[in-house]
């Protein structure tokens, strides 16, 4: 069964940063791209970052290109999304996501809640 | 960038009776990688369908999608008091890729 764990959300002031990460089982890590997916309270579903099953090619929206920063550690089944200069409007819930790169999202994780606020 | 617009944004209906839900593309989905998801509350989202017309694993056959281009549609047979919810679509053949506003199938 897959199982995917975040962890790493929190409240931070507007201009601060943040480190997710989402430990995978169930699955062969390495074989699969990876993805976050946020969620505005009480909005739709917003396609956040993507990388590939060996970590070389990765993509953002635009919304957090030059800001947020996805990476992996294979060897320990962990994805990772590192959020800088961090804005009110960033405040969501944050989805890992086994798939999303030019494949449908198969598997979510819980969420964790990142809410920046002053 | 592939806006999705989903219709209608509320679907009332009951339980037994079917339901269409539409999605429409800006531009062209690449490869027909359009996906559907049904998120329930306080829920993460749950895929339904893939490449727009293949159901995922464990998914019972009374959800279907159809469409290909611009126009897709989840379709929902005989609705049972579980599948009440809300849906997105996904497009993932373009960069960005992008989701649907959602509709809400509520019960009548």
């Amino acid at each position: 069964e897959v199982q995917l764990l975040e962890s790493g959300g929190g409240l931070v002031q507007p201009g601060g940063s943040l480190r997710l990460s989402c430990v995978a089982s169930g699955f062969t890590f390495t074989t699969f791209a990876m993805s976050w997916v946020r969620q505005a309270p009480g909005k739709g579903l917003e396609w956040v970052s993507s990388i590939s099953g060996r970590g070389g090619s990765t993509d953002y929206g635009d919304s957090v290109r030059g800001r947020f920063t996805i990476s992996r550690d294979n060897p320990k089944n962990t994805l990772y999304l590192q959020m800088n200069s961090l804005r009110v409007e960033d405040t969501a819930i944050y989805y890992c996501a086994k798939g999303g790169r030019y494949t449908s999202v198969d598997s979510w994780g819980h969420g964790t809640l990142v809410t920046v606020s002053s | 960038e592939i806006v999705l617009t989903q219709s209608p944004g509320t679907l009332s209906l009951s339980p037994g009776e079917g339901a269409t839900l539409s999605c429409r593309a800006s531009q062209t989905v690449s490869s027909n990688y359009l996906a559907w998801y049904q998120q329930k509350s306080g829920q993460a989202p749950r895929l339904l369908i893939y490449d727009a017309s293949s159901r995922a694993t464990g998914i019972p056959d009374r959800f279907s999608g159809s469409g290909s281009g611009t126009d897709f549609t989840l379709t929902i047979s005989r609705l049972e008091p579980e599948d009440f919810a809300v849906f997105f679509c996904h497009q993932y053949g373009t960069l960005p890729y992008s989701f649907g506003q959602g509709t809400k199938l509520e019960i009548k």
